[in-house]
């Protein structure tokens, strides 16, 4: 079975420009998540979605992040524009029905903010 | 609110020396637990969780153990090897809610 499937692996952009990071989960998982990863942090929670609709984006700073789940299968999470502190790690993960289902992540997409 | 409290590392142990890694939590519900691994340059995977008070989650030899009256899911193994060097993530999950430890990062030395 494939696993989650993250793009691009490493991204280096300049303060002030723009980003988007894709993400296909595994084939049949209804919720898919988004998560910013701080070097020496735990994974925190940007935005998660049931399908295409979303279930909670109360931690997204809605002001520069944007993300989307067109036809509940495939994602993308956009930064416009970026600071030097969104460099981390962005996580995507999936479940069969989101709650307390197991997540499976992705490997991350690096971002540096210069 | 609902939180993951874990061990602050780094960690290094010698070759199968046991090991133990503290994590309590605070949670409103009966959340499920869980420790996840993260190897250098992989994504987060899920090592072992526990649904409800007492279950004993286990793989790869490690263990933990759903302790409600200490809130607590401590990970445990007995002997580690150096392919077990990692960072450990122990996580919580109530309703639709997921929350992270800051992680621990394990170095095993031969």
């Amino acid at each position: 079975e494939a696993g989650v499937a993250q793009s691009p692996r490493y991204k280096i952009i300049e303060k002030r420009q723009s980003v988007a990071f894709w993400c296909n989960p595994i084939s049949g998982h209804a919720t898919l998540y988004w998560y910013q990863q701080i070097l020496g942090q735990g994974p925190k929670l940007l935005i998660q979605f049931q399908n295409n609709g979303v279930v909670d984006d109360s931690q997204l700073p809605k002001d520069r992040f944007s993300a989307e789940r067109l036809k509940g299968v495939d994602s993308t999470l956009k930064i416009q524009p970026a600071k030097l502190e969104d460099s981390a790690v962005y996580l995507c993960a999936s479940s069969l029905a989101g709650g307390r289902e197991t997540q499976y992540f992705g490997p991350g997409t690096r971002l540096l903010v210069l | 609110g609902d939180s993951v409290t874990q061990m602050e590392g780094p960690v290094t142990l010698s070759e199968e020396a046991f090991l133990t890694i503290n994590c309590t939590y605070t949670a409103t519900g009966y959340p499920s637990l869980f420790w996840y691994v993260q190897y250098p340059g992989e994504g987060l995977q899920l090592l072992l969780k526990a649904t409800k008070a007492d279950d004993k989650g286990s793989n790869k030899g490690f263990e933990a153990t759903y302790r409600k009256e200490t809130t607590s899911f401590h990970l445990e193994k007995g002997s580690v090897q150096v392919s077990d060097s990692a960072v450990y993530f122990c996580a919580q999950s109530s309703g639709n809610q997921f929350y992270f430890g800051t992680g621990t990062s394990l170095t095993v030395i031969p």
